[in-house]
């Protein structure tokens, strides 16, 4: 089975522009999450969404949305990049969104440069 | 708001040796999970242990294990054994109970295993 897959794996964007990012969960997972990672400092928490609702959010501002589909798939999207977005953004799956023993499953990250 | 700290930026072992890494945290909860997440150059974030905070008994994972002290909130990972793959950031991280996907991590630990 496949595990989560994130896209593209590598981006470079400018100032000022949008972008957005994407996740397939871990096939019969339903929770999905966001985390971005800072160069040489741990994930920090952006968002949560089960069943196509966000169950969570991080302290991000609103230029950062996402959403989640039909298909548990979901989107990250960021808006007015800023040169502090640059990052690894990483997407997590698990079976659902309240953890009673269920494993947390990472994807490889999508790699955001803002010039 | 929960947080994590880990004190040792960087640290090395020489392979076949045990090398043990420091986690604390601050909540006020009272059931909750933590977890030590390994993440290689390839950067994704795979689980190593997990503990549960109402069970007394440490958790092992083959080579990794656990000291889990929750009066003083601490969670340090002791590998045994070290080998080369085990070369990667280590990150301790929390999660509340019934808070899905929603872990708060460390700043992480560097661990270099030498030959």
């Amino acid at each position: 089975d496949a595990g989560v897959t994130q896209s593209p794996t590598h981006l470079i964007k400018t100032r000022g522009q949008h972008v957005t990012l994407r996740c397939s969960p871990i096939s019969g997972h339903k929770s999905v999450s966001w985390y971005q990672q800072v160069l040489g400092q741990g994930p920090q928490f952006i968002f949560q969404y089960y069943e196509k609702e966000e169950r969570g959010r991080g302290n991000f501002p609103d230029r950062f949305s996402a959403r989640q589909f039909p298909n548990y798939s979901s989107e990250l999207n960021v808006n007015a990049l800023l040169l502090g977005d640059s990052a690894l953004y990483l997407c997590a799956s698990s079976l659902s969104h309240s953890f009673s023993g269920n494993t947390i499953y990472f994807g490889e990250g999508s790699w955001l440069t803002v010039v | 708001a929960q947080t994590v700290t880990q004190s040792q930026p960087e640290m090395s072992v020489q392979e076949a040796e045990t090398v043990t890494l420091s986690c604390t945290y601050d909540t006020s909860e009272n059931n909750y999970y933590l977890f030590w997440y390994k993440q290689p150059p390839s950067r994704q974030m795979i689980l190593v242990i997990r503990q549960e905070a109402y069970k007394q008994q440490n958790a092992t994972e083959n080579r990794f294990s656990v000291n889990f002290q929750k009066a003083a909130k601490s969670f340090s990972l002791k590998i045994s054994d070290s080998q080369l793959g085990d070369t990667a950031m280590y990150f301790c991280a929390f999660n509340r109970e019934n808070a899905g996907n929603m872990l708060t991590f460390g700043g992480g630990t560097r661990l270099m295993v030498k030959p």
